[in-house]
């Protein structure tokens, strides 16, 4: 059974650019929620999704970020226009269910803004 | 709000003794507590939780406990070896119907041989 899958594993984008962060959930999990983890930081909530819906974008910045989870596919982390400050380890974890399950996390994707 | 706080932040300690990080919560409905692990470059990994019907688990050299009047639960691992060097964080589900897992600032914890 494989865990959650992250790709890329290290992506560098130039200030402005867009970067696309994807995550599989581990198989038979449908809740996948993204982390985002700064330099010598601890993890901080981004946002929770199930399939085709978001459940809770409270940890989101209001603009330039976005997120999906389609019906079909990964789930999708979306930050447009990026800046230095987005540098950051974005995890994502999956569960089985939604009601106070273990979250399994993937290995991160490291986003160099340069 | 929606707040844990984790200490302390660095621990140091020498191969063979006890570690003890203690964590507070401030929601009192919060009723699930995971600690997780987390090496350099890698993906946090859980190693002990606790529910709140339980005031302590242990597995092997590692417990939780936990004190849902005070709001706080700390994690205690003894016999301490160097490949317990990491960061450790502790976390707290929020009550709201949804699984919004707020974590501590975290420790790192170094074991010297």
């Amino acid at each position: 059974n494989a865990g959650v899958m992250q790709n890329p594993r290290h992506l560098v984008r130039r200030r402005g650019q867009e970067a696309r962060l994807r995550c599989s959930p581990m198989k038979g999990h449908s809740h996948v929620y993204w982390y985002r983890q700064l330099p010598e930081e601890g993890l901080k909530f981004m946002v929770y999704l199930q399939k085709e819906n978001i459940i809770d974008e409270s940890g989101m910045p209001k603009e330039r970020f976005s997120a999906e989870f389609p019906k079909e596919g990964p789930s999708i982390l979306r930050i447009q226009q990026v800046v230095r400050g987005d540098s950051a380890a974005y995890f994502c974890a999956s569960s089985y269910s939604g009601t106070k399950d273990e979250q399994f996390f993937g290995p991160g994707t490291r986003l160099t803004v340069l | 709000g929606e707040n844990v706080e984790q200490h302390p932040s660095t621990l140091s300690v020498q191969e063979g003794d006890s570690a003890v990080i203690k964590c507070t919560y401030s929601d009192s409905a919060s009723n699930y507590f995971p600690w997780y692990k987390q090496e350099l470059g890698k993906r946090p990994q859980l190693i002990i939780d606790i529910r709140s019907n339980v005031g302590e688990k242990k597995d092997q050299r590692i417990a939780v406990t936990l004190n849902k009047t005070a709001k706080h639960f700390s994690l205690h691992i003894t016999e301490t070896q160097p490949e317990d060097s990491a960061v450790y964080f502790c976390a707290a589900y929020f009550s709201g119907g949804y699984n919004k897992l707020i974590f501590g600032a975290g420790t790192r914890l170094a074991v010297h041989p």
